[in-house]
């Protein structure tokens, strides 16, 4: 099945910093997603992107299918963005979607 | 408003107590699924269903059933629930068709407690 890698796997952030988080998939998908966990476990969606690139807001993805990695780019980071962040993929499996790891973000006032 | 409900959303219980989990779409979702999250497993899948009457075996099966009656509803069914089975529980669904790429909309999730 595919695997999934996200780094890094925790980061801290003062308030008001930009960051970059990296999910790597190990073969061709139909489906990649960006997901926040916030503190009482509710999955957020943040983007369904299985390639190109969105934005929303302060986020913003890209997804490059061809070399296997997503990014989802937080900008002007708030306190409110801690929690952790998945990527997920699905291949051509019959909707089945992979979670990585996680990155745990702590943003700090 | 599109969702995927589930109910209950905190649950605490004794080993051996048959329990369901219920889960309910309402954008005519074929494919529906489950997952668990465990710390240090991340999330994992337990069964999905392609559509009614369709079910199939995930990651993660053991001690676990599922039926697919109705199109909106997959209810998780723990006939005798062990502590091993303490967890936070997902529903998702999706459009559904196979090799075809669709955003999976999940559901707010359960936090199971087996004593």
């Amino acid at each position: 099945g595919i695997q999934v890698e996200q780094s890094p796997p925790d980061l801290i952030l003062q308030e008001g910093a930009n960051s970059t988080l990296r999910c790597n998939f190990s073969d061709s998908v139909n489906n990649l997603q960006w997901f926040h966990q916030n503190p009482w476990g509710q999955l957020i969606n943040l983007f369904y992107i299985p390639s190109g690139t969105k934005q929303n807001g302060r986020l913003s993805a890209t997804t490059v299918a061809t070399e296997r990695y997503s990014l989802l780019y937080i900008s002007s980071s708030q306190t409110t963005d801690s929690g952790v962040y998945f990527c997920t993929a699905g291949g051509t499996s019959y909707g089945k979607l992979t979670f990585g790891q996680g990155t745990i973000l702590t943003v700090h006032p | 408003e599109a969702q995927v409900t589930q109910n209950p959303r905190y649950l605490i219980t004794v080993t051996g107590k048959k329990l369901t989990v219920t889960c309910s779409q309402n954008m005519n979702h074929e494919y529906m699924s489950w997952y668990r999250q465990d710390p240090g497993l991340g999330l994992r899948q337990i069964y999905y269903s392609m559509n009614v009457e369709v079910t199939d075996k995930g990651d993660v099966p053991e001690g676990y059933k599922v039926s697919r009656k109705e199109k909106r509803n997959f209810p998780l069914i723990l006939e005798s629930p062990s502590p091993n089975q303490t967890s936070l529980y997902f529903c998702a669904s999706r459009q559904g068709r196979r090799g075809v790429g669709y955003e999976q909309y999940f559901g707010p999730g359960t936090r199971l407690t087996v004593t």
